[in-house]
């Protein structure tokens, strides 16, 4: 059975903070994949980040960057230079290989980041 | 880009009746899904539907839910019966039929049951 962890419910930083989103997984699968989503204030998902279980290279992008540690089951999120429009929900996912063809994500339960001014 | 879009953005209804939520999925996407996400809490796993069944659903999707693919275009997701606890946002999403490409959600239908 497959498990998302986000320990963080909420986390508060002020503009211009780098900031990290902790994600832990459970999986029995050799093959699985990792996601980021974003969910800001007008409730709709935003897609991030996907990584597959064979692939631990870090990954930047501006100003996100993704931290994937098989050896810890953890694929964390930073965000660098913190910016208002951060503040959002943000959801990791896990889905696994072995799932036929559905490729169900069980999402964590979210981290929810404010950004103050 | 192409776009999961979803209708109506927020669905009003008086609990006990019958409300159709609206997906259109990307056009060449051959899997669709339904998740849920209650106010505050985690989204999940409702339904999945490929080559015009459903191919997998978690144990909130009972009898008082269904499924249906009525044209060559929309997915839709009716509740029958609605309870208060039926409150939540709910979102569709589609993907690829090949390799594990993400899924695209939509922006979501919040239901309100009064």
């Amino acid at each position: 059975a497959q498990k998302v962890t986000q320990a963080q419910t909420e986390i508060s930083v002020v503009e211009k903070e780098d900031v990290t989103l902790d994600c832990v997984y459970e999986t029995r699968d050799t093959t699985y994949y990792l996601f980021w989503y974003k969910q800001p204030p007008s409730g709709e998902l935003v897609f991030l980040i996907r990584r597959n279980s064979f692939d631990e290279q870090n990954e930047i992008s501006g100003r996100y960057s993704w931290n994937f540690q098989k050896s810890t089951s953890s694929f964390n999120f930073t965000i660098t230079a913190s910016q208002v429009v951060d503040s959002a929900v943000y959801f990791c996912a896990l889905s696994e290989g072995s799932s036929g063809g559905s490729y169900i994500p069980t999402f964590g339960r979210g981290t929810s980041l404010i950004v103050h001014p | 880009e192409p776009e999961v879009t979803q209708t109506p953005s927020h669905q009003v209804t008086q609990m006990g009746q019958e409300v159709i939520l609206r997906c259109v999925p990307i056009s060449n996407h051959l899997y669709f899904y339904w998740y849920r996400q209650i106010l505050g809490q985690k989204v999940e796993f409702l339904v999945s539907f490929y080559n015009n069944e459903i191919s997998e659903k978690s144990e909130i999707f009972d009898d008082q839910f269904s499924v249906e693919r009525p044209d060559g275009s929309n997915f839709t997701l009716k509740i029958r019966s609605t309870k208060l606890e039926d409150s939540a946002m709910y979102f569709c999403a589609s993907r690829p039929g090949y390799s594990n490409q993400p899924q695209h959600f939509g922006d979501g239908t919040r239901l309100s049951i009064l």
